[in-house]
């Protein structure tokens, strides 16, 4: 278990709501991911963080916005979800070692209807 | 083209027999290779990580990689039913990118 929370687990929302999805670790790790998950495609990487205000984008970062406030939160905003946003999302840690294993999140299921 | 690239499967083996899962990646400067277990529903869980060529054993799991072929795989040897499940190659530079993983089934 490296510490990771991600809330909520399961989530139903409107097309073009806005939405957040929380990712919290109690380690003090440097380095927090989310990714999405979809059949066929595995993990995505949406957007990253390597500090506090410190991010950048993934492969499929279009309509996805985070922020980092603080060492232990990463935020995942979908400003207008779609139905294409439906998916389960992974946050995912790395520790700030040699080992570069990231480690994950149990996942939000979020459906978009 | 996909950075990173695996078989989708299925691949089924019997009970004992040997599993050989194969992955790709297009990055010439990825410098860190790692195996994923994923059971339905569950997220990932590390299994296996190898940073120099060659081959690193752990337990029944074999990881091997080729930085000149640009390739990675994963022996599971005397694969157990327990051993079914979805097992995603991820390589990093930078950030981390994974395969569409590789679903394997061991029969009993």
């Amino acid at each position: 278990d490296a510490g990771i929370t991600q809330s909520p687990r399961h989530k139903v929302t409107e097309t073009g709501t806005p939405v957040t999805l929380r990712c919290h670790q109690t380690e003090n790790h440097r380095y927090m991911y989310w990714y999405r998950q979809d059949p066929g495609h595995g993990l995505r990487l949406i957007h990253y963080s390597y500090g506090v205000k410190d991010t950048d984008k993934g492969e499929v970062s279009d309509g996805y916005s985070v922020s980092r406030s603080k060492t232990e939160d990463f935020l995942l905003t979908l400003e207008s979800a779609t139905s294409s946003q439906t998916s389960v999302y992974f946050c995912a840690i790395r520790r700030q070692s040699f080992n570069t294993e990231a480690f994950f999140g149990q996942g939000t299921r979020l459906t978009v209807v | 083209q996909k950075e990173v690239e695996q078989n989708s499967g299925p691949l089924s083996v019997p009970e004992g027999a040997i599993a050989s899962l194969n992955c790709t990646y297009s990055d010439r400067g990825s410098q860190s290779f790692f195996w994923y277990r994923q059971y339905s529903g569950k997220s990932p869980e590390l299994i296996m990580s190898i940073y120099s060529n060659g081959d690193k054993e752990d337990g029944r799991f074999t990881a091997q990689l080729n930085k000149a072929s640009q390739y990675v795989s994963l022996l599971i040897r005397d694969s157990q039913p327990s051993d079914s499940a979805t097992y995603l190659c991820a390589v990093y530079n930078n950030d981390m990118r994974f395969g569409a993983g590789t679903r394997l089934t061991v029969k009993p």
